[in-house]
């Protein structure tokens, strides 16, 4: 099973800065990589697939980067509705996907 | 627009089993796979299984196999997710999602709070 290690676990920002958010794959996931915003109480929102690709609807301050084992999910201003935790999930390993354990971002 | 709305939380004990549903609209139900994600109180996501909704292939997580069946009904494009022999750490919320064909999942439904207690 690969292992999906996102790092850091809590991440304090001050609204308008920039947050950088890191995952790891165990092994290469090549480009299968997509991130998830979740706030609480509510369902996960995808954000990105294709480690770079941003969905429907979601703000152009939300990017994402890597390939192989190394992502990274940048929020250039943070908003105050971006407070939330953050999840990497590999798609490359068939027929078995993994999640990061997450990353919260939090209001510093 | 695309809608997966689950089944009401449910109280279970120990032993028993659950059965969840979502059933999905706004889209070809069988264009798309079904995924299904837990997520244990204050802990991170889980990833269950998928299945096909165009021929119900199915592939479940190492851990769950044996205890786990998803299904689907094309009729009422519905997805159900079944879950044996509960224990205290299957307490948790359950979500189904529509898995992308590129594997990522696009929508989620709202998730169902399965509680198992004595």
């Amino acid at each position: 099973e690969i292992v999906m290690t996102q790092s850091p676990a809590t991440l304090s920002v001050s609204p308008g800065e920039r947050a950088t958010l890191s995952c790891r794959a165990s092994q290469s996931v090549s480009s299968n990589l997509a991130w998830y915003q979740q706030k609480p109480g509510q369902a996960p929102r995808l954000l990105i697939y294709g480690a770079s690709t941003r969905a429907t609807g979601i703000p152009a301050r939300f990017s994402g980067s890597g390939s192989g084992t190394e992502f990274t999910l940048t929020i250039s201003s943070l908003q105050s509705e971006d407070f939330a935790v953050y999840y990497c999930q590999q798609y490359n390993n068939w027929p078995r996907w993994t999640f990061g354990q997450g990353t919260k971002v939090e209001i510093k | 627009q695309v809608q997966l709305v689950q089944s009401g939380a449910e109280v279970k004990k120990p032993g028993a089993s659950v059965k969840v549903s979502c059933k999905a609209s706004g889209y070809t139900f069988t264009s798309y796979g079904i995924s299904w994600v837990r997520q244990a109180p204050g802990q991170g996501l889980e990833w269950m299984g998928w299945i096909s909704a165009y021929n119900g292939n199915t592939n479940y997580a190492q851990k769950l196999q044996g205890r786990v069946t998803m299904t689907t009904d094309t009729s009422t494009s519905t997805a159900y997710m079944e879950l044996r022999s509960l224990r205290s750490d299957d307490t948790a919320v359950y979500y189904c999602a529509r898995e992308h064909e590129g594997g990522f999942d696009d929508y989620w439904g709202q998730g169902t709070l399965v509680t198992v207690s004595s």
